[in-house]
Order: C-alpha cells, then structure tokens, then sequence
C-alpha cells in the first residue's frame, strides 16, 4: 500500500516554464489537497479537491491550476513559473468522514 | 492573518525530559485540532489529535491539551527522545461554508531537537 506518492521528487525550472506535479493516493480518498511549505509558513493551502471532476481554490491559489479527472489523481500545474513558486509542495488525502490527511513525501521545486 | 501561530520555532530539551510545544488559535470556528511531525525530506505524518468538545487526549508519551476558552493548545511529550527531533505542526480543522469540504489551517511549526 503505497499510501499517497508524488512525481517528481525535484525539478528545476526556468522562469515562464511550464510543468505539472503528479499526486497520486490508493486509498480511495475522497479529498485531496496541495499545499506549499516556505521556511517560517508552515503549510499553505494551494487548492483542493472534494471529489473526481471538482476544484476549489485554497489560500494561495494564483499562479497554479489543478485538475482532479481521476479520483485517485491530482495534478497541479504551474503555466508560467515564477521564482515566487521556489517552494516544497505537499500533496494529501483524507476520508471524507475522518479528520485526518495522509501526505506524500514532497516535491522539491526551485525556480531560476 | 495567520489564524493558526506557533510563536516557539524551535526548543531544545533533555533526553527523558519533557518537551512542550505550544500552538495558538483565532478562529472560533475550528472545532479539530492536530499535531503532525515532519522529518526532513519526508512529509507530515499524523501525531495526535483532539476534538473541541474535550480538553485532553493521551496517546502513549504524547498528550495534547486544549484550552478553549484561552484559544490555545499544547502538545506534551514525556519522556523525550532522541527521536523525537523533528518539526511539530500545529494544525487546525474547520468544515468550510461551501458544503461537507473540511479544510486543515496549519501553523509555521516548532523544530523540536532532543539532546542525548
């Protein structure tokens, strides 16, 4: 049971680039979010998902997009990068009647 | 605003002493409470947990504590070990207005370093 895994592990991007971040949960999770973490933040909420096909906006939603086609999928895309988005990004899940939320193990993004 | 400030990010203690790592709230609204730790190049995984409508939850060495009225909460280790070291994150739970979604509001953390 691998729990909730995000592709890739790091990247390096130029400004303007464009790429996406794959989380991918096997334990049939209806929510699943993205956060970003930045030293003396803590973990912000980008956008999350209440279930296949549905979006919402978190905190710090501009400059990303984010898709959720499959249940077990969410995609976070950044269109243009900015160095703004220099950041560690966390995917998680959650049941929808528990509290608590599985993370993956993060996806180092550093913008030049 | 941050709704959810943790003021200690970082302490030191003892091994075998006790660690005590603090988190304050604003929002009236979150009824949950957690603790995650995170060690480097991992993500968060779930400590503990308390709901609003009690003021304390033991789990083994861990036992976190709420204060409802002081809006505040506090994370209890004893005793603490070496590997214990690891960053503490406050988080807090509210259902948000749009429906059933729940969302997590966490605070900026507390690296926590226990001495041998």
């Amino acid at each position: 049971n691998a729990g909730v895994t995000q592709t890739p592990k790091f990247r390096v991007l130029k400004t303007g680039q464009s790429m996406t971040l794959l989380c991918a949960q096997d334990m049939n999770h209806e929510y699943m979010y993205w956060y970003r973490q930045d030293p003396g933040m803590g973990l912000r909420l980008i956008h999350y998902s209440v279930g296949e096909g549905t979006t919402a906006k978190g905190e710090v939603p501009d400059g990303y997009n984010v898709s959720r086609l499959k249940k077990q999928n969410f995609l976070l895309g950044l269109e243009s990068a900015a160095p703004s988005q220099t950041s560690v990004y966390f995917c998680a899940s959650k049941r929808l009647i528990e509290t608590e939320a599985f993370f993956g193990q993060g996806t180092r993004l550093t913008v030049v | 605003d941050q709704q959810v400030k943790q003021n200690s990010p970082s302490l030191s203690v003892q091994e075998g002493r006790i660690s005590i790592l603090n988190c304050d709230y604003t929002n009236s609204m979150f009824d949950y409470f957690l603790w995650y730790k995170k060690y480097p190049a991992e993500g968060p995984t779930f400590l503990i947990s308390i709901s609003s409508i009690k003021d304390k939850n033991e789990d083994g060495r861990f036992t976190v504590f709420l204060n409802k009225s002081a809006k505040h909460l506090s994370l209890h280790i004893v005793p603490s070990q070496p590997g214990d070291s690891a960053v503490y994150f406050c988080a807090a739970s509210a259902r948000l207005s749009s429906g059933s979604a729940r969302q997590l509001t966490f605070g900026s953390g507390t690296q926590l370093t226990v001495l041998p």
